[in-house]
């Protein structure tokens, strides 16, 4: 069975510094790899995904993530974090090709942002 | 192009009473998923369907069914509502074309169980 985890609950970090936000896998095969974010109250939206290929992929708002097979892991990064990027982080695996109905998801990562 | 829409957005239920829960699509997307979304337990998925007729279970399917008559409908019922059952639910789309298996997420419903 594929899971996922997210090791940190929560991370603070100071405007303008660096963050990365790790997610661990274990799936059978090559997977599907997807980073969502949530705002308080608000539904989830795509911050960049791994299908195949590169595996260091660009996302929105500056993100990017890279895909390390030997290690599982599929972690998100940014240089320099903004007071609107506050909210909590969603890594997420699915089978490659049909099957992205059915994602296991991460716990979360909630991300504070010191001004 | 809304995307997927969902409704209500908040709902509060006695105990033993029953609800649909609507969602909807305009992407002609073929896949539609359910999941619940509770505290410190990230997403889990209710049930799935992969076309109009089709549908199936996923992790946390007990007291809840699902149906799909057309590609953009896929409404989730709960038929005896109970607090467990208290949670905010997410619908999403997602289409099976190569390179496009992106699930796009409603807004949500925040269910009040009580």
């Amino acid at each position: 069975a594929q899971s996922v985890t997210q090791p940190d609950i929560h991370i603070t970090v100071s405007e303008g510094a660096s963050l990365e936000l790790r997610c661990n896998y274990s799936y059978g095969a090559t997977p599907y790899l997807f980073w969502y974010v949530q705002s308080p109250g608000q539904g989830l939206q795509l911050l960049l995904k791994y299908f195949s290929g590169d595996t260091l992929v660009q996302g929105i708002k500056g993100f990017e993530a890279e895909f390390k097979r030997s290690q599982s892991s599929f972690n998100l990064r940014k240089p320099s974090v903004h007071w609107s990027d506050a909210a909590e982080y969603f890594c997420a695996v699915g089978p490659s090709g049909a099957g992205s109905y059915q994602l296991t998801f991460g716990k979360g990562t909630k991300l504070s942002v010191i001004p | 192009n809304a995307g997927v829409t969902q409704t209500p957005k908040f709902q509060v239920l006695k105990t033993g009473q029953s609800m649909t829960l609507q969602c909807a699509q305009d992407m002609n997307h073929e896949y539609m998923s359910w999941y619940r979304q509770d505290p410190g337990m990230g997403l889990r998925l209710i049930h799935y369907s992969v076309g109009a007729g089709i549908t199936d279970q996923g992790e946390v399917p007990n007291g809840y069914n699902v149906s799909r008559s057309t590609t953009e409908d896929f409404p989730l019922r709960l038929l005896s509502a109970a607090p467990s059952q208290t949670s905010v639910y997410f619908c999403a789309s997602s289409s099976r074309l190569p390179g496009q298996e992106t699930q796009y997420f409603g807004p949500g419903t925040r269910l009040l169980v009580l």
